[in-house]
């Protein structure tokens, strides 16, 4: 069975300052990984995938994760943290095998940037 | 862009009433999903679909029926809805690798309160 681990409950961050939101996973075979933000009273977005090739992937907002395949992680990233990320992330995770099935979850984490 | 449309974004329900939650999605993805949402749980799946009249259970289907009669459409039924069932309700569809990018995209969630 895959499963994704999401350490943090919330995350706070000061305006300007780096951030990194963390997630491990446990999959058989390859992980194909994934990271969405969901606004308050919204549906989830998707912001970035790995699946194959360079471990550092760019996605939307300026945000990136880093695959880390010895770590089995995927750690969310920004350089410079904004109000306006203030939000909850997941962290999910699927294979080729899963097939219907789709994605599995992390239980998500709230990040707090402060002004 | 994909659109998966929720009917309806709140819902107030009293206790034994029957509640249908509407999907629509306008992508001919074939598979479909209902996931329940609550804090810190994460998301869960509850129902999926990937063909018309084809359906299986998730992780937590007790309380909820589906149908899917069209293709396009995946409605989630709470016979008699229960005050436990108060929760965040996301529909989504999904682009299966080989076929598409592998992601869920998601609606806008159905925040139901039931009395």
């Amino acid at each position: 069975a895959q499963s994704v681990a999401q350490p943090e409950d919330q995350v706070n961050v000061a305006e300007g300052n780096p951030l990194t939101v963390k997630c491990t996973y446990s999959v058989s075979g390859n992980p194909y990984l994934f990271w969405y933000v969901q606004y308050p009273n919204r549906g989830l977005q998707f912001l970035l995938k790995y699946i194959t090739g360079d471990n550092l992937v760019k996605g939307s907002y300026g945000f990136e994760a880093e695959f880390n395949k010895s770590q089995t992680s995927f750690h969310l990233k920004k350089p410079s943290a904004l109000v306006s990320d203030s939000a909850l992330y997941f962290c999910a995770v699927t294979t080729e095998d899963t097939g219907r099935r789709a994605l599995t979850f992390g239980s998500g984490t709230r990040l707090q940037v402060q002004p | 862009d994909v659109k998966v449309t929720q009917s309806s974004r709140y819902l107030v329900k009293r206790t034994g009433e029957k509640v249908f939650l509407e999907c629509v999605q306008d992508m001919d993805h074939e598979n479909m999903f209902w996931y329940r949402q609550d804090p810190g749980l994460g998301l869960r799946l509850i129902y999926f679909s990937y063909d018309v009249k084809m359906k299986e259970k998730g992780d937590i289907p007790e309380g909820y029926s589906v149908s899917r009669e069209k293709k396009e459409r995946f409605s989630l039924i709470l016979e008699s809805a229960s005050t436990n069932q108060t929760s965040m309700y996301l529909c989504a569809s999904f682009s299966p690798f080989g076929q598409g990018t592998g992601e869920l995209f998601f609606g806008e969630g159905s925040r139901l309160t039931v009395l």
